[in-house]
Order: C-alpha cells, then structure tokens, then sequence
C-alpha cells in the first residue's frame, strides 16, 4: 500500500519568501511521485515529477522538489514567493497500479 | 492541443437520484480516471478505464460506476444519491502509464440536497 503524508493543511509566507511544502511517502516499490496544484474551483495541474533519474526535479513557475529515497521526502520549494502562487498543493504517489494516492493538500497564503 | 473537457460543470440533485457525469479525455490518451474530491476525505480514487476496460478500482460502493466509449470519452454515474455525494469530481487522462502525467479537468461540482 502507499500513502501520502503532508505536514501542514496552512502554510503562511510573506512576498519574496522562501516557500517550504513538505511531503513524505510510504511505498512499498519505489514511486513516481507528482506536486500538483489547484486553484480556487478549477481542477490540478501538475507542478513537476519524479519518476527516475536526477533527484532535484525543476517544475513550472519557479517550483522544484527533490526526491530523498533515505527520507521518503519529496519536499516542494520555491526561493521566491509571489501573490500568484496562493492556491492549494497537492503530493501524490503513484506506482504499478497507475491509480494516485494524493495527500491532504497544503493551503499557500502569501502575505503582501 | 485540446485539455480535459468535463460536462456538466455544476450539478444539483436530491437524494435518491442518479446522476452521470461526463469526461472528454485529451486527443490520444486512452485512460481515463475518476477522482472525488471532498473537504472531510480529499482526493480519492473512484476507477480507471483504459480502452474501454474498467483496470482499476478504488474503494467505492457499487452505486458509483462508469463506462469508456471507442473513442475514450468517459460517463461516471453514481445512482441513489445520497448527501455524502456531494463533492467535486474530477476526471483525469494519460497514455496509461503509472509514470506519466495524469491531466485534469476542472470538475464537475455535484450538490445532492
């Protein structure tokens, strides 16, 4: 079975901070793992993933995450915070059953 | 390219109805899954359907069931709603691949009254 842990349903930062979503994972074969996020009354759009390869994986609009098979960690970061990024962040793992298991979403608030 | 097309957008229906939903999946993807997402559970997987094949299930009961066409357009229908329904349930392509990108749609939000 997989799971997804995210520490974090409201993560407050101010303009031009370094934002910091943590996501840890439970997979019994190793995962291919996926940042989404979701903007008020639309659906996901992926961020970035990790399948294979390089562990710092870079995404759209500033975001990467490196992959840290030691930590079961896949932790979202962005030096830069602006006002566009508020929104809610999705983690999810998918393995041989294609099917994803997301965690609880973390809610981005970016103070001005 | 053309996204992930989802009719109706918004849904209103009291319980005891039945309701199906549908998914126009990107030009060439031939998966197409099913989520439901709900403030108290989050995003859960419903099914997946890849060339008109049901391949994978999550844990929903049978009221909730669905089907693909030849040209992989998806219908979810759940039938004697009841409140705990209500939510906003997403649909999502891919080639079919545990590795590759599933793409979203914007939802249909359903209200069972």
């Amino acid at each position: 079975a997989q799971s997804v842990t995210q520490l974090g349903s409201h993560v407050s930062v101010s303009e031009g901070a370094l934002v910091l979503l943590r996501c840890n994972y439970s997979s019994s074969v190793p995962p291919y793992l996926f940042w989404y996020v979701q903007y008020p009354n639309q659906g996901l759009q992926l961020l970035l993933k990790y399948t294979t390869g390089a562990t710092l994986v870079k995404g759209i609009n500033g975001f990467e995450a490196e992959f840290k098979k030691s930590e079961t960690s896949f932790h979202l970061t962005k030096p830069s915070a602006h006002m566009s990024d508020a929104a809610e962040y999705f983690c999810a793992v998918s393995t041989g059953r294609r099917a994803l298991t997301f965690g609880s979403g973390t809610r981005l608030q970016v103070q001005p | 390219k053309a996204g992930v097309t989802q009719t109706p957008r918004y849904l209103i229906k009291t319980r005891g109805q039945q309701v199906t939903l549908s998914c126009s999946p990107i030009s060439g993807h031939r998966s197409v899954s099913w989520y439901q997402q709900t403030p108290g559970q989050g995003l859960q997987f419903l099914f997946e359907y890849f060339s008109e094949t049901q391949r994978n299930k999550g844990n929903f009961p049978g009221r909730f069931s669905g089907r693909q066409f030849s040209n992989s357009r998806s219908e979810m229908n759940v039938s004697t709603l009841e409140l705990g329904d209500s939510a906003l349930y997403l649909c999502a392509s891919s080639t079919g691949e545990a590795k590759n990108i599933q793409y979203f749609g914007a939802g249909t939000r359903l209200s069972v009254l």
